[in-house]
């Protein structure tokens, strides 16, 4: 009965590959995002959806393409990786009203790492 | 715009001691206040949340964060640490938009608590 669950949860890859983490909710949320921690347990917000439409998409190189079939899914695309995007990826989900702030709930991350 | 900082990096503290972390924002617009645990190897799990109303506002396992307008500032606090709240704790912001806000949320650097016997 997880309630946002992403896969896989380790990624090991070679430079310049193309790479997918997938992303689910089963919580009813209409809002779904993806933040990247980096090597000092820094998060910053990418991209988030509601209701499949792209909401905010922070400065991530074109490389990266989010993509949200429904509003339980957002999977992450990314294309011709780096070395600096080895990462943990982690996916969140809220349910948004406007003038209301609701806690994210988040997944248990994705490590991505480049060779 | 917003910015959080929070002041220590590191907190070390003897079990059934009390413990403060300390969180400061900045903001141009009025917001939401957030604390967040991280134990190793997993998501982020909501410890408290501030919205409106009271400025003392109570948590999971024991925790309790103050929210000062005027100190621009949202304390985490616990009177007495086990060593199962060793972790990492976030802070974090969203700003109350017009609108929807979408819930943009802005995260401190983080404080890595750790509770020693």
């Amino acid at each position: 009965d997880t309630a946002v669950s992403q896969t896989p949860k380790y990624l090991v890859t070679q430079m310049g590959n193309d790479k997918s983490i997938k992303c689910e909710q089963n919580l009813g949320h209409d809002t779904m995002y993806w933040y990247k921690q980096d090597s000092k347990k820094f998060l910053k917000i990418m991209f988030s959806y509601n209701n499949k439409e792209l909401i905010i998409n922070e400065t991530v190189p074109n490389r990266f393409s989010p993509k949200s079939p429904d509003k339980a899914h957002l999977n992450l695309h990314i294309n011709s990786l780096e070395l600096g995007d080895s990462a943990v990826y982690f996916c969140a989900s809220s349910q948004e009203r406007p003038g209301v702030g609701q806690p994210q709930h988040f997944g248990d991350g994705t490590r991505l790492s480049i060779l | 715009a917003q910015s959080v900082t929070q002041l220590d990096s590191q907190v070390p503290v003897f079990e059934e001691a009390p413990v403060e972390l300390r969180c400061n924002y900045s903001s141009s617009v009025s917001v939401y206040l957030f604390w967040y645990v991280q134990y190793p190897n997993q998501g982020l799990q909501l410890l408290l949340k501030y919205l409106s109303g009271s400025t003392l506002v109570k948590g999971i396992n024991g925790f309790e964060a103050e929210f000062n307008k005027s100190q621009t500032s949202f304390h985490l606090r616990k009177p007495s640490v086990h060593i199962s709240d060793t972790a990492e704790y976030f802070c974090a912001v969203s700003g109350k938009a017009g609108g929807t806000s979408y819930g943009k949320l802005t995260f401190g650097q983080g404080t890595i608590l750790t509770v020693h016997p």
